[in-house]
């Protein structure tokens, strides 16, 4: 079946700094992989997309890239601020699979 | 900007009850979702609805769970009879369209089961 995984379950950074987080995939049929960031007691919030045309889109802050031939995923954050301390999720979906199949997330701390 | 609401924010409930959880999608959102995360887990899909009916199901969601949307702008989650593993974040999640496309979160019922 398909699976979504992220490398390290948590990650801690300075504020200021740039924080990369990796997600991996086993489903090569995937074509829209979005990234959610899920902050406590919350649910999971919409950062940034890619489709697999693409392997680079930038958004405020965040950058997300694509390496379909490794089917690796990643997000960068830029400048790393107290509020984006949260857990990460990576997700992806496939043709006409409404669901998206989620990681299992990578806690980021940044510390001021 | 419009977002998926969801209630109650906590529900407690003993084990065998039936419990239902609402949601109120974005309104010209034409897909459904509900995923629950298991407290320090992932979030995991249960069951997709358009159209009046289920797209797509996990196996997770058994004979125990259904779905609903009983008027125009509800969409409900019934689970007939709790069992202490049910006890979960449920969210409910909608998009415009089917596959590709963002999909909205909720921000979750917390279910315990007792």
């Amino acid at each position: 079946g398909e699976s979504v995984g992220l490398h390290l379950p948590t990650l801690s950074v300075q504020e200021g700094d740039n924080s990369i987080i990796n997600c991996a995939y086993s489903n090569s049929a995937s074509d829209y992989f979005i990234w959610y960031k899920q902050e406590s007691g919350k649910g999971p919030q919409f950062i940034i997309d890619i489709r697999s045309n693409m392997d680079k889109r930038q958004g405020q802050r965040v950058t997300v890239l694509l390496n379909k031939t490794v089917k690796h995923l990643s997000l960068q954050i830029a400048a790393t601020q107290p509020g984006d301390s949260a857990v990460y999720f990576c997700a992806e979906s496939s043709g006409n699979a409404g669901k998206s199949t989620f990681g299992d997330g990578t806690t980021l701390t940044v510390k001021p | 900007e419009p977002e998926v609401t969801q209630t109650p924010s906590h529900q407690v409930t003993q084990m065998g009850q039936e419990v239902i959880l609402r949601c109120v999608p974005i309104s010209n959102h034409l897909y459904f979702y509900w995923y629950r995360q298991i407290l320090g887990q992932k979030v995991e899909f249960l069951v997709s609805f358009y159209n009046n009916e289920i797209s797509e199901k996990s196996e997770i969601f058994d004979d125990q769970f259904s779905v609903e949307r009983p008027d125009g702008s509800n969409f409900t989650l019934k689970i007939r009879s709790t069992k202490l593993e049910d006890s979960a974040m449920y969210f409910c999640a909608s998009s415009v369209k089917r596959g590709g496309e963002t999909q909205y979160f909720g921000p979750g019922t917390r279910l315990l089961v007792l």
